[in-house]
């Protein structure tokens, strides 16, 4: 059972390049999230999904798209890269029962670096 | 606005007691969270409570208070291996979570 899977672990990018960040859980999880960490600050959520198809804003989402074809995978797109958007993203998920149920699994994180 | 505070960093000796503190302002109550963060890792779950009380599992305990926006997370005992950072995660009425900046743990032995 590998849980949230995420790619890749590490990437460089110049200001203005594009790339996906990808997701995949083999949880049946209905609800899936990115985040980003960045030093002195909580997790920020960027955008969110409560199952395929369905997909909404979270605290930024400036800069980011995500999109969700199927209840395993939720890639997230960087558009056209700012330095701003320096930061490790992480891919979470959880049922969506409520209570205990809510509990987020993370994957193991991406850390991006823009130029 | 929705806000979660906890101390940026503690520090505490093997073998000790440690109380981490998290107070919250927030639309709605569905839970509050702990996780646990070695550096350069992902944050793995600790524990959740959604009553006032204590919450024990094995060497941590949570405690909650809902009247006065507080809770703690207490580790017994402490080893090495504790030396972490700690998130305090509040659920909202929206089901989403709240994070506090969390509380950087460090065991001198």
């Amino acid at each position: 059972n590998a849980g949230v899977t995420q790619t890749p672990k590490f990437q460089v990018l110049k200001t203005g390049q594009s790339m996906t960040l990808q997701c995949a859980q083999d949880m049946n999880h209905e609800y899936m999230s990115w985040y980003r960490q960045d030093p002195g600050m909580g997790l920020r959520l960027i955008h969110y999904s409560v199952g395929a198809g369905i997909t909404d804003q979270g605290e930024v989402p400036n800069g980011y798209n995500v999109s969700r074809s199927t209840t395993e995978d939720f890639p997230l797109r960087l558009l056209s890269a700012a330095p701003s958007q320096t930061s490790v993203y992480f891919c979470a998920s959880r049922w969506t029962g409520g209570g205990g149920a809510n509990v987020l699994t993370f994957g193991a994180g991406s850390r991006l670096t823009v130029l | 606005g929705q806000n979660i505070d906890q101390p940026t960093e503690m520090t505490a000796t093997e073998g000790a007691i440690v109380q981490i503190n998290c107070t919250y302002q927030t639309s709605g109550f569905n839970g509050l969270f702990w996780y646990q963060q070695h550096a350069g890792e992902a944050p793995t779950f600790l524990s959740y409570n959604v009553l006032d009380g204590l919450e024990e599992k094995g060497r941590f305990s949570s405690f909650l208070s809902r009247s006065k926006g507080y809770s703690y997370l207490l580790l017994k005992e402490l080893q090495m291996k504790d030396s972490a950072s700690y998130l305090c995660a509040v659920m909202d009425s929206n089901y989403q979570l709240i994070w506090g900046a969390g509380t950087k743990l460090i065991i001198k032995p």
